[in-house]
């Protein structure tokens, strides 16, 4: 099974700011990453899939990369909506699996 | 639009039979080009792929290994809408269960991100 490991747990940003958060795969994954934002009491919403697509409606300050194993989500300049907990997913191998969050909080 | 609405109970006993049902609008169970998921959210242990169903000319179904022995998902044509059995439960099968779609599969393969997903249905086990 592969592990996704996602740094850090929590992120204290003001709103403004740029937020980068990570998620290592254990092994490779190629680009089959999806990344997710929940919000309290509601589902995961996609927001990136192929480690660098955004997803219909997704706005442009969502961006996805990937080096190697390492993946990356960037919000460019987090906005009120933007704090929640994010989800990377990797879908190349059986079984599918999640990290285990990051929660991008108000400073 | 897809959309996902989940019904089912909330309460499940211990050692009896968890059941909950996803509608779908906007798409159809027996397309050729997507798969129709159930996924569970817990604090212990994260968001937790459960299985899935999906028609390519005959039903095909998977499943997870740390539930195969408990678990059946089910499609129902004829309301449109695909459900979880999920037997033998104990506490430790408390958690928000979701169903989700996946909207990209060729005849072959899909590309196995979810979107959308229901709203999600806290079922607690306990007696």
């Amino acid at each position: 099974e592969i592990v996704m490991t996602q740094s850090p747990a929590t992120l204290s940003m003001s709103p403004g700011e740029r937020a980068t958060l990570s998620c290592r795969a254990s092994q490779s994954v190629s680009s089959n990453l999806a990344w997710y934002q929940q919000k309290p009491g509601q589902a995961p919403r996609v927001l990136i899939y192929g480690a660098s697509t955004r997803a219909t409606g997704i706005p442009a300050r969502f961006s996805g990369s990937v080096s190697g194993t390492e993946f990356t989500l960037t919000i460019s300049s987090l906005q009120s909506e933007d704090f929640a907990v994010y989800y990377c997913q990797q879908y190349n191998n059986w079984p599918l699996t999640f990290g285990g969050g990051t929660k991008v909080e108000i400073k | 639009q897809v959309q996902l609405q989940q019904s089912g109970p909330g309460l499940v006993k211990p050692s009896q039979t968890l059941s909950l049902t996803c509608a779908i609008s906007g798409d159809s169970v027996s397309s050729n080009s997507a798969a129709w998921n159930w996924i569970r959210q817990s604090p212990s242990r994260g968001l937790e792929w459960l299985g899935r169903t999906y028609y390519r000319s005959k039903w095909y179904n998977d499943y997870a290994v740390s539930v195969k022995s408990r678990i059946t998902i089910n499609p129902d044509t004829s309301k449109n809408q695909f459900s979880l059995q999920l037997n033998s439960v104990t506490p430790e099968d408390t958690a928000v269960y979701f169903c989700a779609r996946v909207g990209y599969c060729s005849s072959t393969s899909c590309s196995n991100w979810f979107d959308p997903w229901g709203q999600g249905t806290l079922v607690t086990v306990s007696s």
